[in-house]
């Protein structure tokens, strides 16, 4: 069975420095990678999808992500946090007509 | 509506009671997804609707809980005889279709059982 792995469940950063997020799956197909992210008080929002094709992704708010196929992983950064990125992440992974399988998300905070 | 609707935004039930959970998922989206969210904790998959096509029920934790849709519209999820365990948030999501499509999340309703 597909799952997703999140390793840090909180990371703190400085506004204006730059930001990684871990995500690693483990799926047996060609999986579909997605980022989520939850703010405070909303519902969750599609940041940017992978499917297929290059390898890097772009998506809103300034985010990008990179499928390694190699390292199973699909991490999501950031040039330059902003304080209203502060906010649950989740990455998430499918496949063909598979339910989305969703991480335990990480907690980003940003500090001034 | 412009997005997905679920309703209501919280419930605080007694344990033991029933509880029905509403979702109105965007206007011509074939696809509709419930998804547990417990207290830090990831989304859990609960069941899928798509069109007229049998459920798919594979995530429900026990006979405890059902859900139910009518035609490509609202959406109720029922648990029956509530356990404090089932404390969480409920999120339903709606799409186009299945597999690539991006999901539209609703705000979720938080639900506690004393």
């Amino acid at each position: 069975a597909q799952s997703v792995t999140q390793p840090d469940i909180h990371i703190t950063v400085s506004e204006g420095a730059s930001l990684e997020l871990r995500c690693n799956y483990s799926y047996g197909a060609t999986p579909y990678l997605f980022w989520y992210v939850q703010s405070p008080g909303q519902g969750l929002q599609l940041l940017l999808k992978y499917f297929s094709g290059d390898t890097l992704v772009q998506g809103i708010k300034g985010f990008e992500a990179e499928f390694k196929r190699s390292q199973s992983s699909f991490n999501l950064r950031k040039p330059s946090v902003h304080w209203s990125d502060a906010a649950e992440y989740f990455c998430a992974v499918g496949a063909g007509n598979t339910p989305l399988v969703f991480g335990k998300g990480t907690r980003l905070s940003v500090i001034a | 509506g412009a997005g997905v609707s679920q309703s209501p935004s919280n419930k605080v039930t007694e344990k033991g009671k029933d509880v029905e959970l509403r979702c109105d998922p965007i206007s011509g989206h074939t696809a509709l997804y419930w998804y547990r969210q417990r207290l830090g904790q990831g989304l859990e998959f609960l069941i899928y609707f798509q069109g007229n096509s049998a459920p798919d029920k594979s995530g429900l934790p026990s006979d405890r809980f059902s859900a139910e849709r009518t035609g490509e519209s609202v959406s109720t999820l029922t648990i029956q005889r509530t356990q404090q365990e089932d404390s969480a948030v409920y999120l339903c999501a709606s799409s186009f279709s299945r597999g690539r499509e991006k999901l539209f999340f609703g705000s979720g309703t938080q639900l506690s059982v004393l």
